[in-house]
């Protein structure tokens, strides 16, 4: 299992916010390393959606957003869309492995 | 625009190597401020960072995979590759290079472009 722990799903209706825990720990995110996220759409490579902890690359909707706190980050989805249905990963560096880790993912669900 | 592509075996046989390239178009991998790395996703299951090499050929593995994994670079052909010794079925799966943004803070790592990814099947 990742050192990074994700809720295996969330649902919300279109038009909704929905958000993405991943909870990390003092090897990681409290030992101030930035948290990315990817969408990862069945059949397709992962696509950056959020670096750095809050920043979105060029091309990424603002409906997308980014936050951390200690040792927990999160991912927020506004005005939720059914092009939204897909896979969310979390990653970021942990100095006990001494490399990158992704999060355990979570499956988002529009209703 | 900077483009990635995996090529390799779709097929391997279990205790021998696996052996992927990833070759780079739009930009050279002999740069610094970018790693470049490798993810992979078994069937069913998540995302997996397996490792990133620096053009200094500084490399970052995963724990899990050290013992069994090279990631080198070739600066005459602007790829670079996987290795991956000792195979069995669970290292069937997608694999993914990546281009990695070294960023300003120590070790940000995020994956900014990607390639579309090869299926490696593991076989007995």
């Amino acid at each position: 299992q990742s050192v990074l722990t994700q809720p295996p799903s969330v649902s919300g209706a279109p038009g909704q916010r929905v958000t993405i825990s991943c909870t990390g720990s003092s090897s990681n995110f409290g030992a101030g390393y930035g948290v990315h996220w990817y969408q990862k759409l069945p059949g397709t490579a992962p696509k950056l959606l959020i670096c750095g902890d809050t920043s979105r690359p060029s091309g990424v909707p603002d409906r997308f957003s980014g936050s951390k706190s200690g040792t927990s980050a999160s991912l927020a989805i506004t005005g939720l869309q059914a092009e939204d249905e897909a896979e969310y990963y979390c990653q970021s560096y942990d100095n006990s492995l001494s490399g990158s880790v992704f999060g355990t993912g979570t499956k988002v669900n529009v209703l | 625009q900077l483009q990635l592509q995996e090529s390799g075996p779709g097929l391997v046989k279990s205790s021998e190597t696996l052996s992927l390239t990833c070759s780079v178009s739009g930009g050279s991998i002999s740069t610094n401020n970018f790693y470049w790395g490798w993810v992979r996703q078994p069937p069913g299951k998540g995302l997996e960072w397996i490792g990133i090499i620096y053009y200094s050929g500084r490399t970052y593995y995963s724990p899990s995979l050290k013992s069994r994994v090279t990631i080198s670079l070739d600066t005459s052909h602007n790829q670079f590759s996987l290795r991956l010794t000792s195979v069995t079925a669970g290292d069937t799966g997608v694999y993914y290079c990546a281009r990695v943004d070294a960023g300003g803070t120590p070790n940000y790592f995020a994956m900014d472009v990607w390639g579309l990814g090869t299926t490696v099947t593991v076989s007995s």
